[in-house]
């Protein structure tokens, strides 16, 4: 099946500090979701992406949806220590398939506050 | 974005029973899923629960042991069955208008079997 391989698994920050991750897929995604997840909560949506090449952003977040559709990647600028918590990527298949809300998870980043 | 409500948030069972979440929308969806989530792992895709007919069930997950019921657009239940403490986990409840519309979740039922 599809895979998607998120990196780091884990990071470490200092206030101030921007923060990248990124997902890469095996298979095309029209659709690239960013999550985050606090503990004991749902994933919360941060941004979604629906066009190759796209570059959106919300606050100090910036995502960008690959030009092969097979990656995505997300910035954070400026980090606080509430950016602390898991980030997932996501892939949407979208109106080309029946059940096109169904995601494809990546494994995950751990972003922590440096001791 | 839809709100979406799970019941319980959390329960601690005995391995060989059964346990069923609800998923309440405030809205209506077009679809909506259930997802797991392994203790520090990822979230995956158990089945897409169809309104008004069969759950669709992904690879790896059956209906005896995750029976799942859609009754109408903004309701949706999962039951755990026969439960053992590899079951244990969180299990979230996610909704869609459809189309290329994003996917929100449920804050998760974490489920731990003794």
């Amino acid at each position: 099946g599809q895979q998607l391989n998120q990196s780091p698994q884990s990071m470490f920050i200092q206030e101030g500090e921007d923060v990248s991750m990124n997902c890469t897929s095996s298979s095309i995604f029209n659709t690239w979701l960013w999550y985050k997840q606090d503990p004991g909560e749902g994933p919360v949506l941060l941004i979604a992406l629906y066009k190759a090449g796209e570059l959106t952003s919300n606050g100090r977040l910036t995502a960008q949806f690959g030009i092969t559709r097979k990656d995505s990647f997300l910035n954070i600028s400026a980090s606080i220590p509430s950016d602390v918590g898991i980030y997932f990527c996501a892939g949407q298949l979208g109106v080309i398939k029946a059940a096109g809300n169904k995601l494809t998870f990546g494994g995950g980043t751990r972003v922590l506050v440096k001791p | 974005s839809a709100v979406i409500s799970q019941k319980p948030s959390r329960d601690i069972c005995q391995r060989g029973t059964s346990l069923t979440i609800q998923c309440q929308v405030d809205s209506q969806v077009t679809m909506m899923f259930w997802y797991r989530q392994q203790p520090g792992q990822s979230l995956t895709l158990i089945a897409t629960a169809n309104q008004g007919s069969e759950a669709t069930y992904e690879s790896g997950f059956v209906i005896d042991k995750f029976p799942i019921s859609r009754p109408n657009l903004t309701f949706s239940t999962l039951t755990v069955s026969n439960m053992s403490p590899e079951d244990s986990s969180i299990y979230l409840c996610s909704a869609a208008a459809g189309g290329n519309t994003e996917a929100f979740f449920g804050q998760g039922t974490r489920l731990t079997v003794v």
